[in-house]
């Protein structure tokens, strides 16, 4: 089983439309958890942090379930500029390793 | 302004050839990383490093070299030995738990 799972997509939504997905991990010894943004063809880029009590930036939410074992982000009133792959990352207490999942993939249509 | 730069952008191996990434990072981080991402994959880990002259193999660390001569500098050479190079290659150091931030990548392809 992977470290780190990923519904592929892809996510095709219309401007305006609010979409999430979720990310599960195996280890439950993890402990810091991101969201990272891939463009085609671009290096990934921190979007945001996940922090146990739920954390927002601007239209994107970021969730975590520990009891479960995931997390989500929700995108609110999406852009064309959303659309990208969107990378989920854990990483365990004192590990220098992350675990990547594979991304899933937005597409926001005009 | 800090950052993590990688070069070249494009690269070329011919058959038989070892070629060396370059990583240089200014952003004083400890830890540096090497990963491989082939089209519509997630990235793979080949090999990191947490501390100057020590590193470690990742999950496909075969066909790849790396050194760590200097807190700032974590060149990758991929050897003769990995038959099948051609994938984007990033780069991405991390300090004191924070994210990890990655360079703008190396494209490599085989002639």
């Amino acid at each position: 089983r992977k470290e780190v799972e990923q519904d592929p997509g892809p996510f095709n939504v219309p401007e305006g439309a609010t979409v999430a997905f979720n990310c599960t991990y195996s280890n439950s010894a993890s402990q810091s958890f991101f969201w990272y943004r891939q463009d085609c063809r671009k290096e990934p880029k921190l979007l945001m942090s996940v922090y146990s009590s739920g954390n927002e930036d601007g239209r994107f939410t970021a969730q975590l379930n520990r009891a479960s074992q995931y997390i989500s982000l929700l995108i609110r009133d999406s852009k064309l500029s959303d659309s990208a792959t969107y990378l989920c990352v854990v990483n365990r207490a004192n590990d220098y390793k992350l675990s990547f999942g594979a991304g899933t993939t937005v597409t926001v249509r005009a | 302004d800090g950052g993590i730069t990688q070069s070249p952008k494009y690269l070329f191996r011919k058959e038989g050839q070892n070629v060396t990434l370059s990583c240089e990072q200014n952003l004083n981080h400890d830890a540096m990383y090497w990963y491989r991402q082939d089209p519509g994959q997630g990235l793979r880990l080949i090999y990191y490093s947490q501390i100057v002259n020590d590193f470690q193999k990742g999950d496909i660390a075969e066909g790849y070299s790396v050194s760590r001569e200097k807190k700032e500098s974590f060149p990758l050479t991929v050897t003769s030995a990995q038959k099948n190079p051609t994938a984007f290659y990033l780069c991405a150091s991390r300090g004191g738990g924070q994210p990890q931030h990655f360079g703008d990548g190396t494209r490599l392809s085989i002639l």
